[in-house]
C-alpha cells in the first residue's frame, strides 16, 4: 500500500500556464507538507497543514496556493508558472507533530518533477 | 534564524565506516533527524535524536550533543547501496517547521 502518493510524477508545461499537483496519504496523519527541492538538492519547506488548517506558510510567491479538502489530502496549485518553478515538489506527512512535540518523522511522497519550458 | 551546516560531499570505501557531521544554529531546539535520499527518490527517515547521546539502528547510528549544537550520522560496514545524499534536519520549538541541511552526497568506492 502506498503511504503518501502524488500525481502526476512528471509535469512538463509552458511558462504562464496553471497546474496542480495532488497528494494523498493513507497513514492517518494529521499534518501534511509541501517541499520544493531545487537542482542543487536543497529541500525547502513551502507549506504545512495540520488537520486542514494552514500552520506554516513560508515566503512563497502567492502564485502557489495549497488546498486541503480533508486531512488526508493536500493539493498544490500553481498559477502563471515561471522557469524558476522548475524543481521536484515533495509532499510529506507526519503524525501530529504539534507545536510542542519533539518527534516528527516525516513520510515523503515520490515527488513530482515539474519542468517549465 | 535557524540553519544547519553539513559537508557537501564525503567519499568512503565499501566496508568502511563513515561519519557525516552536522552543526546547527537555532534559538529553540527539539531534535535532530537524519534522512537518506537516493538519486531520483524521495527522502526517507533514518533516525532522530531528541536527547544527547547515541541512537543505534542497525548499521546506522546518530549522535547529538545539544551543548555543542552538533550531531553526526555514522554508517558502518558501508555497502554500495548506501551511496546517496544524507540530510540532517532540525525542528525548532518556535514553530512546526522542519529545516533541512543542504545534504551530504556520500560516494562509496569499491
Amino acid at each position: 500500500d502506498t503511504a503518501v502518493s502524488q500525481t502526476p510524477k512528471y509535469l512538463v508545461t509552458q511558462m504562464g500556464n496553471d497546474k496542480s499537483i495532488k497528494c494523498e496519504q493513507n497513514l492517518g496523519h494529521d499534518t501534511m507538507y509541501w517541499y520544493k527541492q531545487d537542482s542543487k538538492k536543497f529541500l525547502k519547506i513551502m507549506f504545512s497543514y495540520n488537520n486542514k488548517e494552514l500552520i506554516i506558510n513560508e515566503t512563497v510567491p502567492n502564485r502557489f496556493s495549497p488546498k486541503s479538502p480533508d486531512k488526508a489530502h493536500l493539493n498544490l496549485h500553481i498559477n502563471s508558472l515561471e522557469l524558476g518553478d522548475s524543481a521536484v515538489y515533495f509532499c510529506a506527512s507526519s503524525q501530529d507533530p504539534g507545536r510542542y512535540s519533539s518527534y516528527n518523522e516525516q513520510f515523503f511522497g515520490p515527488g513530482t518533477r515539474l519542468t517549465v519550458l | 534564524g535557524q540553519s544547519l551546516e553539513q559537508p557537501s560531499e564525503v567519499t568512503a570505501v565499501e566496508g568502511a565506516i563513515v561519519q557525516i557531521n552536522c552543526t546547527y544554529q537555532t534559538s529553540g531546539f527539539y531534535g535532530l533527524s537524519w534522512y537518506q535520499q537516493h538519486d531520483g527518490g524521495a527522502p526517507t527517515f533514518l533516525s532522530y535524536n531528541g536527547l544527547d547521546g547515541l541512537e543505534e539502528t542497525g548499521r546506522f547510528s546518530s549522535f547529538l550533543s545539544r551543548s555543542d549544537s552538533y550531531g553526526y550520522l555514522l554508517l558502518q560496514e558501508l555497502q554500495m547501496k548506501d551511496s546517496a545524499s544524507y540530510f540532517c534536519a532540525l525542528k525548532g520549538n518556535r514553530d512546526d517547521k522542519i529545516i533541512f541541511g543542504k545534504g551530504t552526497r556520500l560516494h562509496i568506492l569499491p
